[in-house]
């Protein structure tokens, strides 16, 4: 089982709306968690990192927060533009010595005019 | 795309054909990683490599061959053996494996079979 799930797993917004992106993980123990926007066709780019001690981190329209107790994180998008069009994808660092990464599946935002 | 330049964008796949995939970063990263990416799953690790002639196997490394003779440099093999190979491939580096580096992507290379 994946230890890091995203939720939905598409959704479709009208432009200038804002919508929330879920994730949900188990990875334990955790270092960081960190957003990545992936454009089609694309390498994923980051967005934002958040470590076990912070709740929220914005990079421009997006605002991404953290409740390391539940394992949960969420990924707001305000005031959507075409150009977030893109697949988000999560992934969360554990605290071991490997550092491993895990990859969430990603939701994919698809903003209509 | 952060410096890392992956190549070809497409590339085909007879039966029993070995294929090399390029990957090139000018960030003077240490660190470099190969990932696949099927859809509808997050990206498995297949290759990493922290230092020159270092390489050490990711979760699905069967099927797939890596070498590390320069810093700036990480090719991705895929063998025969890999037999079900169609996927997007995405090349990464990082300035060492530590807890906080972000991964700089390239932008993929879509491998199918034909």
């Amino acid at each position: 089982k994946n230890q890091v799930e995203q939720s939905p797993q598409s959704l479709i917004i009208l432009e200038g709306k804002n919508c929330t992106l879920q994730c949900n993980y188990t990875v334990s123990p955790f270092s960081n968690l960190r957003w990545y926007k992936q454009d089609t066709g694309r390498g994923p780019v980051s967005l934002t990192i958040m470590t076990f001690s912070e709740n929220t981190k914005s990079n421009g329209r997006y605002t991404a927060t953290l409740d390391a107790d539940t394992k949960q994180s969420s990924l707001h998008i305000t005031a959507s533009q075409l150009s977030d069009s893109a697949s988000y994808i999560c992934v969360v660092r554990g605290a071991s010595n490997d550092y491993k990464l895990s990859f969430g599946a990603g939701t994919t935002v698809t903003v209509r005019a | 795309d952060g410096g890392i330049t992956q190549s070809p964008k497409y590339l085909f796949r007879k039966e029993g054909q070995n294929v090399t995939l390029s990957c090139e970063q000018n960030l003077n990263h240490d660190a470099m990683y190969w990932y696949r990416q099927d859809p509808g799953q997050g990206l498995r690790l297949i290759y990493y490599s922290q230092i020159v002639n270092d390489f050490q196997k990711g979760d699905i490394a069967e099927g797939y061959s890596v070498s590390r003779e320069k810093k700036e440099s990480f090719p991705l093999t895929v063998t025969s053996a890999q037999k079900n190979p169609t996927a997007f491939y995405l090349c990464a580096s990082s300035p060492r494996q530590t807890t906080n580096e972000k991964l700089f992507f390239g932008s993929g290379t879509q491998l199918s079979v034909l």
